[in-house]
């Protein structure tokens, strides 16, 4: 079985630039959750997908950031235009069902913003 | 709302020694709590849960017991490996917070021969 993948792996971008980041969750999965961590600091929660609906967007920065979800399968997460504080790791993850079941992480996107 | 607190790192050690890294929570309801590592260039993996008091998560010679008295999660190891160095991070889910994964900062651990 495929694990969640990523795209790109790393992204360096110029201030002002637009990026779209892209997440193709473990198969029948319906939770998708996208989060960022800034070097040394506590991976953040951005916002959780049930299938295609946003079910909690909180923790979005701001409206530079857009996430969608089409069809309940792959997400992308667009930053524009992007400014230095964006850079980061972004992780998305996926889970069958809430609560106790693990949530299985792709290997990020390293987002450079200079 | 839920948060998760660890111990700072990083945390360097030899070969074979004795590994603690601390974890403690705070979370409405009865959390379930996890130990994930991130291994270099690599994603996140699970690496043990527990999912209520005083149940033990264990894996790969890594332990850890979910204490509701102390809302800890301390991770153990007896004798540590280079192939151990990675970032450890402690996370939980609960009622409270929508059940959406809250992490802590992560740990990194070095491991020398």
């Amino acid at each position: 079985e495929a694990g969640v993948t990523q795209f790109p792996s790393h992204s360096v971008i110029e201030k002002g630039q637009t990026v779209t980041l892209r997440c193709d969750p473990i198969s029948g999965h319906d939770n998708l959750y996208w989060y960022r961590r800034v070097m040394g600091k506590e991976i953040k929660f951005l916002l959780h997908f049930v299938k295609e609906s946003k079910q909690d967007e909180s923790g979005m920065p701001n409206n530079r950031f857009l996430a969608e979800r089409t069809g309940g399968t792959y997400s992308t997460l667009k930053v524009q235009p992007a400014e230095l504080e964006d850079s980061g790791v972004y992780f998305c993850a996926s889970s069958q069902s809430r609560g106790y079941s693990e949530a299985f992480f792709g290997q990020g996107t390293r987002l450079t913003v200079v | 709302g839920d948060s998760v607190t660890q111990m700072e790192g990083p945390v360097t050690l030899s070969e074979e020694a004795f590994l603690t890294i601390n974890c403690t929570y705070t979370a409405t309801g009865y959390p379930s709590l996890f130990w994930y590592v991130q291994y270099p260039g690599e994603g996140l993996q699970l690496l043990l849960k527990a999912t209520k008091a005083d149940d033990k998560g264990s894996n790969k010679g890594f332990e850890a017991t979910y204490r509701k008295e102390t809302t800890s999660f301390h991770l153990e190891k007896g004798s540590v490996q280079v192939s151990d160095s990675a970032v450890y991070f402690c996370a939980l889910t609960s009622s409270g917070g929508s059940y959406i994964p809250t992490f802590g900062r992560g740990t990194s651990l070095i491991v020398h021969p």
